[in-house]
């Protein structure tokens, strides 16, 4: 079945720092790939998404490129600040799952000044 | 323009007792999914309502129940509360069909706690 693995956490940065948060996915059909983030007490927002191969998601400074040979969409952002301390979710959406969405566990990002 | 709203934002039961969560959709939204999400987990794919209709369903028991109602918004029901139910529940909205399924705006949950 689908299934998404991210990264464990938790993740601490000074600020400016370089992140990388690693995410693969197992899919039976051609899925679209999302991160979302929860700040405390918050729901999830979409923060990027990619829907085909080689297809690289971009929003607020992050980035993440689907990779179909490694089956990976890592988030990567080049200079974090403290605003973007949240839990970030890699998620998949399966078409041959009635668009069935799969999250993975989270990752816990801490950045301090 | 409101986003997706749930009530309400935290619930305290006991064991054996039941549970009715609230969703109200984003204004112009059809379809509604709910999501357990356990301490430390991402969200787990409860069931998606459509047309007042159940459409899929996730890896959850009979005890996990829902409903839609004509103008969209939807409850969530638990009955026979477990200790291991204890969890945020996230209510999702979207349009119905094709890949305008991705587009999920979360609510920001009910925190429900069993003891």
């Amino acid at each position: 079945g689908d299934s998404v693995t991210q990264m464990e956490g938790p993740v601490t940065l000074s600020e400016e720092a370089f992140l990388t948060i690693n995410c693969t996915y197992t899919a039976t059909g051609y899925p679209s790939l999302f991160w979302y983030v929860q700040y405390p007490g918050e729901g999830l927002q979409l923060l990027l998404k990619a829907t085909k191969a080689d297809d690289k998601g971009s929003n607020k400074g992050f980035e993440a490129t689907y990779r179909k040979e490694t089956t990976s969409f890592h988030l990567e952002k080049g200079s974090v600040q403290v605003s973007d301390s949240a839990v970030y979710f890699c998620a998949l959406s399966d078409p041959n799952a009635g668009n069935q969405f799969y999250f993975g566990t989270g990752t816990s990002l801490t950045v301090i000044p | 323009d409101a986003g997706v709203t749930q009530s309400p934002t935290h619930l305290i039961k006991t064991r054996g007792q039941q549970v009715t969560l609230r969703c109200s959709p984003k204004s112009g939204h059809d379809t509604v999914s709910w999501y357990q999400q356990a301490l430390g987990q991402g969200p787990q794919f409860i069931f998606q309502y459509y047309e007042e209709e159940e459409r899929q369903r996730g890896n959850f028991p009979d005890r996990f129940s829902g409903h839609q109602f004509p103008n969209y918004s939807s409850e969530l029901n638990v009955n026979a509360l477990l200790l291991g139910d204890s969890a945020l529940y996230l209510c999702a909205s979207s349009l119905y069909g094709g890949r305008s399924n991705e587009k999920l705006f979360f609510g920001s949950g009910t925190q429900l706690s069993v003891l």
